[in-house]
C-alpha cells in the first residue's frame, strides 16, 4: 500500500477557507466511502475530525467538512481560526481491516 | 471519556527488543479491535498492526511481519506490541488507536521508540 498523496502545506488568513486534497487509488479512496481526516497538533496524538467522507464526530465544529470524487478526497476548513493550525492527515480504508494514510499537510494560519 | 496511554518506548540498540503497552479505559475494551500506528518524527502515519477484539485475528504491515507481535489482555484492558529484531527504520512514535468502524476513533499520545547504537 502506498501512502495517499497530500500537498505538504496550505495556508490562509483568519476567517478564510483552506482546502486540502488527498489522492489515492481505486483500491482505497476510490473503492470505499470510508475516508477519514485527522488533526494533529505538535506533540499530540491525532484526533479524528471527519469520517465516512463527510461526517463529523460529536464536538467537531461544522467549519470542518469533507468530500470525495473518484480517487480524490478533500477537507475544507472554513472560517479559519488560530487553533486550526496543525497537521492534517487523510486516511482511507484499504480492505481487510487495514488503513492507508496520507503524507500529511501542514496548515498555517497567517 | 476514552483514554489510551502508551508506554514502554525508549532507546534500544539495533537487533534488540521492546514491548509497548497501551492501557485503555472509558469503553468496553473487549468489544473493540485495536490498532498500532507509527509516525517517524516529521513524517506521516503508517499502520503497523491490529488485533481483533477477542485476540483471535491479527495482521501486520509487511515491514514488521515476522518481527512484531501484537497481543491483548482483555482482563487488564491492555494491548501490547512486542517488537523484536529492531532496526533503525523502526524509530518512530508509536500510537495505539481504537477501531470505530471504518475509522480510528480515539488515539493515545504515543510512546517514542529510538533504535540506535
Amino acid at each position: 500500500q502506498s501512502a495517499l498523496t497530500q500537498p505538504p502545506s496550505a495556508s490562509g488568513s483568519p476567517g478564510q477557507s483552506v482546502t486540502i486534497s488527498c489522492t489515492g487509488t481505486s483500491s482505497d479512496v476510490g473503492g470505499y466511502n470510508y475516508v477519514s481526516w485527522y488533526q494533529q497538533h505538535p506533540g499530540k496524538g491525532p484526533k479524528l475530525i471527519i469520517y465516512n467522507v463527510n461526517e463529523r464526530p460529536s464536538g467537531v465544529p461544522d467549519r470542518f467538512s469533507g468530500s470525495k470524487s473518484g480517487n480524490r478526497a478533500s477537507l475544507t476548513v472554513s472560517g479559519l481560526q488560530a487553533e486550526d493550525e496543525a497537521d492534517y492527515y487523510c486516511s482511507s480504508y484499504a480492505g481487510s481491516t487495514t488503513y492507508v494514510f496520507g503524507s500529511g499537510t501542514k496548515v498555517t494560519v497567517l | 471519556e476514552i483514554q489510551l496511554v502508551e508506554s514502554g518506548g525508549g532507546l534500544v540498540q539495533p537487533g534488540g527488543s521492546l514491548r509497548l503497552s497501551c492501557a485503555a479505559s472509558g469503553f468496553i475494551f473487549s468489544n473493540i479491535r485495536m490498532y498500532w500506528v507509527r509516525q517517524v518524527p516529521g513524517k506521516g502515519l503508517v499502520w503497523v498492526s491490529h488485533i481483533k477484539n477477542d485476540g483471535t485475528i491479527t495482521d501486520y504491515a509487511d515491514s514488521v511481519k515476522g518481527r512484531f507481535t501484537i497481543s491483548r489482555d482483555n482482563a487488564k484492558n491492555i494491548v501490547y506490541l512486542q517488537m523484536d529484531r529492531l532496526r533503525a527504520d523502526d524509530t518512530a512514535m508509536y500510537y495505539c488507536a481504537t477501531d470505530g468502524g471504518w475509522k480510528l476513533s480515539s488515539w493515545g499520545q504515543g510512546t517514542l521508540v529510538t533504535v540506535s547504537s
